[in-house]
C-alpha cells in the first residue's frame, strides 16, 4: 500500500529565506513522486515529478525536490520564499492500480509568507 | 497551455436531488480521474475512466456516483441522489498516458454544497 505523510500542516517564513516543506512516503513499489500546489480557489497545479531519473528534481518557481530512498523522503524546497508562493502543497505519490494510475494524496502543508 | 476546464465553478443542491459536475479534459488526453476533497481533508481518488470505461474505483464511488464520457470532448461525474456529506471541492483530472511519465493535468475543480 501506498501512502505520503506531511509532516507540518502548516509552515511560516519570512519573504525571502528558504522554505522547506517536508514529506516522507511509504510505497511498495518504485514510486513516482510528485509535488502539487494549490492557489486559494484554484485547482491544483504540478510543481515538480519524480519518476525513477535523477534523484534531485527542478520544478517550476524555484522549487525543488531530492529523493532520498534510504529516508523514504521527498522534500520541497526553495531557496528563497517569494509572497507568490503562499499556498497549499501536497506531497503525491503514484501507483499503477489495477487498471488504472492514482494518486495518494498527503494532507497538504499550507505555506504562509511574513512580508 | 491546453487546461482541464470544469463546470460550474460552484454548485449548490438541495439534498436528495442529482446532480451532474462536468469536465472537459484535455483534448488528446486518454485517461480521465475524479478526485474529491472534503473540507479540511485530503484530496480522495474517486475513479478512473480509460476507453470509455471505469478503470477502477474507491470505496467511495458507490451505486449513486456514474461517470460517462457523453461525446468526444465532455466528461461527467453523476450524483444520482446527494447526501449532506457529499459536500466537497470535486476535481477532474486528464492525462495522456496511464503512468507517471505524464503526470495528471487537474482542473480549478467544482465547489459542491448540499443543503
Amino acid at each position: 500500500a501506498q501512502s505520503v505523510t506531511q509532516l507540518d500542516s502548516h509552515v511560516s517564513v519570512s519573504e525571502g529565506t528558504p522554505v522547506l516543506l517536508r514529506c516522507n512516503y511509504s510505497s511498495s513499489y518504485s514510486p513516482s513522486l510528485f509535488w502539487y500546489v494549490q492557489h486559494p480557489n484554484k485547482g491544483l497545479q504540478l510543481l515538480l515529478k519524480y519518476t525513477s531519473a535523477a534523484t534531485l528534481v527542478k520544478g517550476i518557481n524555484g522549487f525543488e525536490a531530492e529523493f532520498k530512498k534510504s529516508e523514504t523522503s521527498f522534500h520541497l524546497t526553495k531557496p528563497s520564499a517569494h509572497m507568490s508562493d503562499a499556498a497549499e502543497y501536497f506531497c503525491v505519490v503514484g501507483h499503477s492500480g489495477a487498471g488504472s494510475y492514482q494518486l495518494t494524496f498527503g494532507k497538504g502543508t499550507k505555506l504562509s509568507v511574513i512580508p | 497551455e491546453p487546461e482541464v476546464t470544469q463546470t460550474p465553478s460552484h454548485q449548490v443542491t438541495q439534498m436528495g436531488q442529482e446532480v451532474i459536475l462536468r469536465c472537459v479534459p484535455i483534448s488528446n488526453h486518454l485517461y480521465f480521474y475524479w478526485y474529491r476533497q472534503i473540507l479540511g481533508q485530503k484530496v480522495e481518488f474517486l475513479v478512473s475512466f480509460y476507453n470509455n470505461e471505469i478503470s477502477e474505483k474507491s470505496e467511495i464511488f458507490d451505486d449513486q456516483f456514474s461517470v460517462e464520457r457523453p461525446d468526444g470532448s465532455n466528461f461527467t461525474l453523476k450524483i444520482r441522489s446527494t447526501k449532506l456529506e457529499d459536500s466537497a471541492m470535486y476535481f477532474c483530472a486528464s492525462s495522456g498516458t496511464g503512468g507517471g511519465n505524464q503526470p495528471q493535468h487537474f482542473g480549478d475543480g467544482t465547489r459542491l454544497s448540499i443543503l
